[in-house]
């Protein structure tokens, strides 16, 4: 089956910097990238996702590019805020059948600090 | 609100013992996913139900079963548990077809074995 792997597991920057989290996964049969963001408590809440037809996407302060010859991809958050601190999640999908199932990284603490 | 319900939100229970939880899906969702996480082990898939048929199995333990209703809630059902099975256990649902594969998850339950 598919296995995802993302680093780093810790993330700490200073507010206003970029942050960079990156993902492999295995299957090259995957062809949707989702990207979650999950505050303390809460549930994951897709932030911005990416198909295998499309190289890179862009959404406001976040953007995720996507190689699919190696097999990664990775969100960029630009001009990074307090609120962004959180643990996000890569996954990747591939569909037997026609019906999708993530299999998602570990996750990656965000904290920014102020 | 992700439209995905998940009840009870806390569950403690003894080792031993067998609970239920319940899922009610998006409006128009066919596919029900259920994850469990743990600190260590990140977002685990256990399994996928579309239109009440089993479709997809994780690493869902044997002790624990599923399904999915006509009225599409679905339940997981854990038995016999054990100290190590205490985990935020998540639903998630999505449309189900692979143009459309965005999955929304609930709120949670806890699950606290003692």
């Amino acid at each position: 089956g598919e296995n995802v792997e993302q680093h780093p597991s810790t993330l700490s920057v200073q507010e206003g910097d970029s942050a960079v989290i990156k993902c492999t996964y295995s299957d090259s049969a995957s062809n949707y990238f989702p990207w979650y963001k999950q505050e303390l408590g809460k549930r994951p809440q897709l932030i911005i996702d990416i198909r295998s037809n499309v190289g890179e996407k862009k959404d406001q302060r976040i953007a995720v590019t996507l190689n699919k010859t190696a097999k990664h991809f990775s969100l960029h958050i630009t001009e990074t805020q307090p609120e962004d601190s959180a643990v996000y999640f890569c996954a990747a999908s591939n569909p037997p059948s026609g019906y999708s199932t993530l299999t998602f990284g570990k996750g990656t603490m965000l904290l920014v600090s102020p | 609100d992700s439209g995905v319900t998940q009840t009870p939100k806390h569950l403690i229970t003894a080792t031993g013992q067998r609970v239920t939880l319940r899922c009610s899906p998006r409006s128009g969702d066919l596919s029900v996913y259920w994850y469990q996480q743990s600190l260590d082990q990140g977002l685990q898939f256990l399994i996928h139900y579309y239109n009440g048929e089993e479709r997809a199995k994780g690493n869902i333990l044997e002790r624990f079963s599923a399904q999915q209703f006509p009225d599409l809630h679905s339940e997981l059902n854990l038995s016999s548990l054990e100290l190590g099975d205490s985990a935020l256990y998540f639903c998630a649902s999505s449309v189900g077809l692979d143009r459309n594969t965005e999955a929304f998850f609930g709120q949670g339950t806890r699950l606290t074995v003692v």
